[in-house]
């Protein structure tokens, strides 16, 4: 069974740019979860998906958005790129009868 | 969601039981204790959750006090490729969680 899959692996942005990550969660998966990880810190949570909707953001700015598509892929847009946005994008994903959620790989995102 | 407590940084020898403690002396009587692991900027890999009981699978055992205001993850045999940061995490069913700063374990020949 494959895992969660995000893509790209590694990009390279300019401040003031706009950038869409990808994830695809595990067959069978209906929420999704995304999270920032800066360098030498912990997780931080930024959005949670679910059957569509979204159910819970923390605590980043407007311009951290995103959505989820009917296929329970999801997309994670920052727009405005500031050089602190540069970090490890995390996606995890959860089925509905489960607890655990499975996290992606990671997009390195780096801003300069 | 309940904060929780984790040292910063423990060793332990290869072969020998790692314990990593984690305080969540404000758990809701909803909420589940979950481990997971993190292996140098690879994405958390999930090692087991519990509510009250103490659970055991191939990875790990987890240990929680009566109280539910702690718990123990123990990794029986610890190898060298067990050395990450474990975070320890309170949250409901179907919430999002909550990382702290976990605790770096290092395992040393």
């Amino acid at each position: 069974e494959a895992g969660v899959t995000q893509s790209p692996t590694h990009l390279i942005k300019t401040r003031g740019q706009q950038v869409t990550l990808r994830c695809s969660p595990i067959s069978g998966h209906t929420s999704v979860y995304w999270y920032q990880q800066a360098l030498g810190l912990g997780l931080q949570f930024l959005l949670w998906y679910d059957e569509g909707e979204e159910r819970n953001r923390g605590n980043f700015p407007p311009r951290f958005s995103g959505r989820q598509f009917p296929n329970y892929s999801s997309e994670l847009n920052v727009n405005a790129l500031e050089l602190e946005d540069s970090a490890l994008y995390l996606c995890a994903s959860k089925g509905p009868n489960f607890y655990e959620q499975y996290f992606g790989p990671g997009t390195r995102l780096t801003v300069t | 969601d309940a904060k929780t407590t984790q040292p910063p940084s423990m060793d332990c020898a290869e072969g020998r039981a790692a314990n990593l403690p984690c305080n969540h002396s404000t758990i809701s009587g909803n909420e589940y204790v979950y481990w997971y692991r993190q292996i140098h900027s690879q994405g958390p890999q999930y090692i087991i959750h519990g509510l009250k009981n103490n659970e055991t699978n191939e990875m790990a055992s987890l240990i929680i006090t009566e109280d539910r205001k702690s718990s123990t993850l123990i990794l029986p045999h610890a190898t060298l490729r067990d050395t990450a940061v474990y975070y320890c995490i309170v949250r409901v069913a179907t919430g999002d969680m909550r990382f702290g700063a976990g605790t770096r374990l290092t395992v040393k020949p």
